[in-house]
């Protein structure tokens, strides 16, 4: 079975422009939550996801915003990028929302 | 006083040592525990669950003390390839959003 993935893996972006990640779940799994993990520091929660409906977020700003299709599959916007911003975006999915949660490889934002 | 709290380390140990981490939690609701590896640069992955009555995993032992609010991991007969980032993640609590520890670092020397 495939794993969860995410894409792209590395990203290099202008301060200012808007970045869209993506992440597919592991078949099955209906629940999709997003961290920003910056060096040093342990995974922050950003947007939860369970069966397409918005379940928790994070202390980050509206600048960053969420949804989940049909089919599972997320998407994470983060606009007016901030140099601030640069950071190891994961996506984790889980069966149901207090289970083991499985993450994808990550996708490496650099914003200059 | 942050959700959950980790002792950051690193911890070094020789080869064949036994070291264990701890793992505090704040919230006294919460209800599922987790251990998760992180090596450098990678995705973190599940090393295992934490179960009320303890669980083990060949030289791993996880344990889960609710009335002082803290879980364990216990690694017997370090290997180097144990060297990596052990994060704790605390889940449920009337939320469900899964809380990270800041990660512990371990480092296993020859």
């Amino acid at each position: 079975d495939a794993g969860v993935t995410q894409s792209p893996t590395h990203l290099i972006k202008t301060r200012g422009q808007h970045v869209t990640l993506r992440c597919s779940p592991i078949s099955g799994h209906k629940s999709v939550s997003w961290y920003q993990q910056v060096l040093g520091q342990g995974p922050q929660f950003i947007f939860q996801y369970y069966e397409k409906e918005e379940r928790g977020r994070g202390n980050f700003p509206d600048r960053f915003s969420a949804r989940q299709f049909p089919n599972y599959s997320s998407e994470l916007n983060v606009n007016a990028l901030l140099l601030g911003d640069s950071a190891l975006y994961l996506c984790a999915s889980s069966k149901q929302r207090n289970t083991e949660a499985f993450f994808g490889q990550g996708t490496r934002l650099t914003v200059v | 006083r942050k959700e959950v709290e980790q002792d950051p380390g690193p911890f070094n140990v020789p080869e064949g040592a036994t070291v264990a981490f701890n793992c505090t939690y704040s919230n006294s609701a919460s209800q599922s525990f987790f251990w998760y590896r992180q090596d450098c640069r990678k995705e973190p992955k599940l090393l295992m669950s934490v179960y009320s009555s303890g669980n083990e995993d060949g030289r791993f032992t996880a344990q889960l003390n609710r009335a002082s609010q803290y879980i364990s991991l216990l690694i017997r007969d370090s290997k180097l390839s144990d060297s990596a980032t052990y994060l704790c993640v605390v889940n449920g609590g009337g939320s469900y959003i899964p809380t990270f520890g800041r990660g512990t670092s371990l480092i296993v020397h020859p």
